[in-house]
Formats: C-alpha cells, sequence, structure tokens
C-alpha cells in the first residue's frame, strides 16, 4: 500500500509570496497528481506527471522518481490561490489514486 | 468541464437503511472511480470500475457495493448505512492518459 505525505498541513502566506507544497510517496508509481478543492467545492485536477516538470501558468509541478518525491509551487501567489492542495498517488493502469491529506493554503492580500 | 454528474447531492438517512448513489458521464470513459472523503482522513477509494460489469475493490469497500450495468453509470450501493458511512462521496472518471475527472460530490449524513 503507498503511503502519501504531504507537507506543510496548513501554510499561510503573503499575496506575491512563492508557495512550495511537498509530496513523498512510498511505492513506485505510474504518475503522480496534484488536486484543487476550493472550500466547499469540488475537486479539480492541476497535474498529472510521470517524469519532469509541467507549467499551467502560475503553477509549476516537478517530481524526482528516484527520490518519490513531487513538488506543487505558486508563483505571485494570490488570493484566489487560497485553497487545498491534495497529492495523490496512481499505481498502474486503472488503478484508483492513493491521497495524501492535503495543504491548507490561505493567501492574504 | 468533464461531463460527470453525481445524483442526489445531498441526502439525510436512518441507519439500517439502503441508499443508492448515482455517477453518470457523458464522456464514454472506461474507468470510473468512487471516493470519500473524511475529515482526517482526506479521500480514500471504495470501488473502482474499468469497464461494464467489470469492478474491483479499494482501500474502503466494506459495507459498500457497485454496479456497472453501462459505460455511462456507476452505482454506489450502502445496503444497510451506519453513521460510519456519513461523509462526502466523490465520483470520478478517468480518460485514456489517467488523468481524473471528479464529480461535484455527494453529502451523506446517516442519522
Amino acid at each position: 500500500k503507498n503511503e502519501v505525505e504531504q507537507s506543510p498541513q496548513n501554510l499561510t502566506a503573503q499575496e506575491g509570496e512563492f508557495i512550495t507544497i511537498n509530496c513523498s510517496y512510498s511505492v513506485g508509481i505510474s504518475a503522480l497528481h496534484w488536486l484543487q478543492q476550493h472550500p466547499g467545492g469540488g475537486i479539480v485536477s492541476l497535474f498529472m506527471l510521470s517524469s519532469g516538470k509541467k507549467k499551467h501558468g502560475r503553477l509549476i509541478a516537478t517530481i524526482n522518481i528516484q527520490e518519490k518525491h513531487s513538488s506543487l509551487h505558486i508563483t505571485a501567489s494570490h488570493p484566489r490561490d487560497s485553497a487545498v492542495y491534495i497529492c495523490a498517488a496512481q499505481g498502474g493502469g486503472a488503478d484508483g489514486l492513493t491521497f495524501g491529506k492535503g495543504t491548507h493554503l490561505i493567501i492574504q492580500p | 468541464d468533464a461531463g460527470i454528474t453525481q445524483s442526489p447531492r445531498h441526502k439525510v438517512t436512518e441507519t439500517g437503511t439502503p441508499v443508492t448513489l448515482r455517477c453518470h458521464q457523458t464522456e464514454n470513459h472506461r474507468y470510473m472511480y468512487w471516493y470519500r472523503q473524511d475529515p482526517g482522513h482526506g479521500l480514500r477509494l471504495i470501488h473502482y470500475s474499468y469497464g461494464v460489469k467489470d469492478t474491483d475493490k479499494g482501500e474502503v469497500s466494506d459495507g459498500y457495493s457497485v454496479s456497472r450495468s453501462k459505460t455511462e453509470d456507476f452505482l454506489l450501493t450502502l445496503e444497510s448505512a451506519t453513521s460510519s458511512q456519513t461523509s462526502v462521496y466523490f465520483c470520478a472518471i478517468a480518460d485514456r492518459f489517467g488523468e481524473q475527472y471528479f464529480g461535484p460530490g455527494t453529502r451523506l449524513t446517516v442519522t
């Protein structure tokens, strides 16, 4: 069973700051997912990656397969980035996801 | 947005009653999943399906059953609801690349 750990659990930062959220997993995977959930809201997929780095706008996700570690970065953070960010590991093919407990991010104006 | 809906969106039921939650997709994706989300536990996989009539158990499958008779529908049934099954239930579908799209969730309260 894959163990997925995220840090920090909670993070409060000022608008404009560079944000990093970390994720580690215990067993080899086929892909690592980063998800976003706003309070009372649904879950949105941000990234799915199996190697290297991906970038969407101000969000960047990286993964190091050898170290079993991934990071999500937010550049020039904004209050609308306030949400829970969840990493999730996917084993083989059709396997469902194993989730971290999430990072609750608050960006203050 | 991926075409995925869940019904009902909210439900309150009594202990011991059967409950069925429905997930419906319009994307014709092969893979479908049921997760539950609880404070302190996060999201956990209940059951998943890799095709019509093909299903398998996830991490927390006890007390739940599923059925998939059509590509577009994946049903989750609590045969006899218990208070420990009070949760928010999310359905998800996965495209051929493995990217998952989540439904809006169903908030279930078992009293």
